[in-house]
């Protein structure tokens, strides 16, 4: 069966610093990795996604993800945090199988400061 | 740009009564879901269902729930009885199917937020 942990329920950052809010998660087999956001009353929204390749991966909005299959993580990193990037972002993972489903994180709220 | 629709965006019911939430899922689209993410928690998986029928189901989903696709179009979600933890955001979603199988992206619609009174 497949997990996601997230590490920290709320990450703070500066305008302009460095955003890294982390990811680790467990399957039996070669995952598909995801990075959703949902902005406040909205529905949720793909940042970007890892299925084989280049293990880092570039989204949108500036963000990027490196898949480390040795750490077991997908960690998801911003170089410069506006004020727009605000929201809940929630890892994800699912297996190549068929019409399998994907298994969401308890998400992490970044919060920006001015 | 293709997108999952769903409605109503907001619905209050009684305890005990009937809901059904709509979706329409993006046209070209084989496999659909639903989610619920109840105010402040995880976004959990409900229910897949392909090809006309329940792929997968959590066990969250219990007899209280069903889904369907009427239509052709249309992919309901209805809740026979409604109780007050029944109360949460549901979210539609549909995926492609890929060319290698597996999961592809799940597009997701805005949600419909239920409240049980």
């Amino acid at each position: 069966a497949q997990s996601v942990t997230q590490l920290g329920s709320h990450v703070s950052v500066s305008e302009g610093a460095l955003v890294l809010l982390r990811c680790n998660y467990s399957s039996s087999v070669p995952p598909y990795l995801f990075w959703y956001v949902q902005y406040p009353n909205q529905g949720l929204q793909l940042l970007l996604k890892y299925t084989t390749g280049a293990t880092l991966v570039k989204g949108i909005n500036g963000f990027e993800a490196e898949f480390k299959k040795s750490e077991t993580s997908f960690h998801l990193t911003k170089p410069s945090a506006h004020m727009s990037d605000a929201a809940e972002y929630f890892c994800a993972v699912s297996t190549m199988n068929r019409d399998d489903k994907i298994i969401f994180g308890k998400g992490t709220r970044l919060h920006i400061l001015p | 740009e293709p997108e999952v629709t769903q409605t109503p965006s907001h619905q209050v019911t009684q305890m005990g009564q009937e809901v059904i939430l709509r979706c329409v899922p993006i046209s070209n689209h084989l496999y659909f879901y639903w989610y619920r993410q109840i105010l402040g928690q995880k976004v959990e998986f409900l229910v897949s269902f392909y090809n006309n029928e329940i792929s997968e189901k959590s066990e969250i989903f219990d007899d209280q729930f069903s889904v369907e696709r009427p239509d052709g179009s249309n992919f309901t979600l209805k809740i026979r009885s409604t109780k007050l933890e029944d109360s949460a955001m549901y979210f539609c979603a549909s995926s492609a199917e890929t060319s290698g199988g597996g999961t592809g992206e799940l597009f997701f619609g805005e949600g419909s937020r239920l409240t049980v009174l």
